[in-house]
């Protein structure tokens, strides 16, 4: 069975930091991308950035709302994914999501299919 | 960036009745070297996380119900639903993953007349 786990959320206040886990099973890790994803209360999905696979050279994007405060890592080893948050604000309060975009064995981008139950980030004084 | 643009924001459909979802994107999100168009609908429920119904525009993922479908390409992509049951109602994302950033368009809340 396919799982994506998140966690790491919790309570931060603006200016802090946060690092969240995306652990993967049930399928080949190392081979997918893999793309963090933010929801806030009420509102529409937001894409946050992705990593590649190692055969794309763990490459990285974000969004321009993140870019310079968040990270994006991964572990083959351990099948987990990181997004590490700096320099928080109130406006990153949300429910992050991880997702698998699945890439075949051709380099072929699939589709985006498994995701995580997510994982609740509040920044807040 | 590729700016996703969803109409209409919500909609009110009869059981049984047919549901129409409208996705546009800024630029083409049509992959010329395998003819694909880099399109997705999701749906998401409240309190759970958004769940794949086609992906390629027009391909129905695994296991989801065949009267979901997709049409459309390069710029203006649909969702049908083409006899709404009451467990279909949700909001509806389009999502074009041609390039990043990746974007999702505003969503439509699909509820029972």
């Amino acid at each position: 069975e396919v799982q994506l786990v998140e966690s790491g959320g919790g309570l931060v206040q603006p200016g802090g930091s946060l690092k969240l886990s995306c652990a993967a099973s049930g399928f080949t890790f190392s081979g997918s991308d893999i793309h963090w994803v933010r929801q806030a209360s009420g509102k529409g999905l937001e894409w946050v950035g992705r990593i590649r696979s190692r055969a794309n050279n763990f490459a990285t994007a974000y969004a321009a709302s993140v870019t310079g405060r968040f990270t994006i890592s991964r572990d083959d080893s351990k099948n987990t994914a990181y997004v590490q948050m700096t320099s928080l604000k109130t406006e990153d309060t949300a429910v992050y999501y991880c997702s698998r975009l699945y890439v075949d064995s051709f380099g072929v981008v699939i589709r985006p299919d498994y995701w995580g139950l997510g994982t609740l980030v509040t920044v807040s004084s | 960036d590729i700016v996703m643009t969803q109409s209409p924001d919500s909609l009110a459909v009869s059981l049984g009745e047919r549901a129409t979802i409208n996705c546009k994107s800024s630029q083409s999100v049509l992959y010329r070297s395998n003819n694909k168009n880099y399109l997705a609908w999701y749906q998401q429920k409240p309190g759970q996380p958004p769940k794949l119904l086609i992906y390629w525009a027009s391909t129905r993922e695994s296991g989801v119900p065949d009267r979901f479908s997709g049409s459309g390409s390069g710029t203006d992509f649909t969702l049908t639903i083409s006899s709404l049951q009451a467990e279909d109602v949700a909001v509806y994302y389009c999502q074009q993953y041609y390039t990043t950033p990746l974007a999702f368009g505003g969503g439509t809340n699909v509820e029972i007349k």
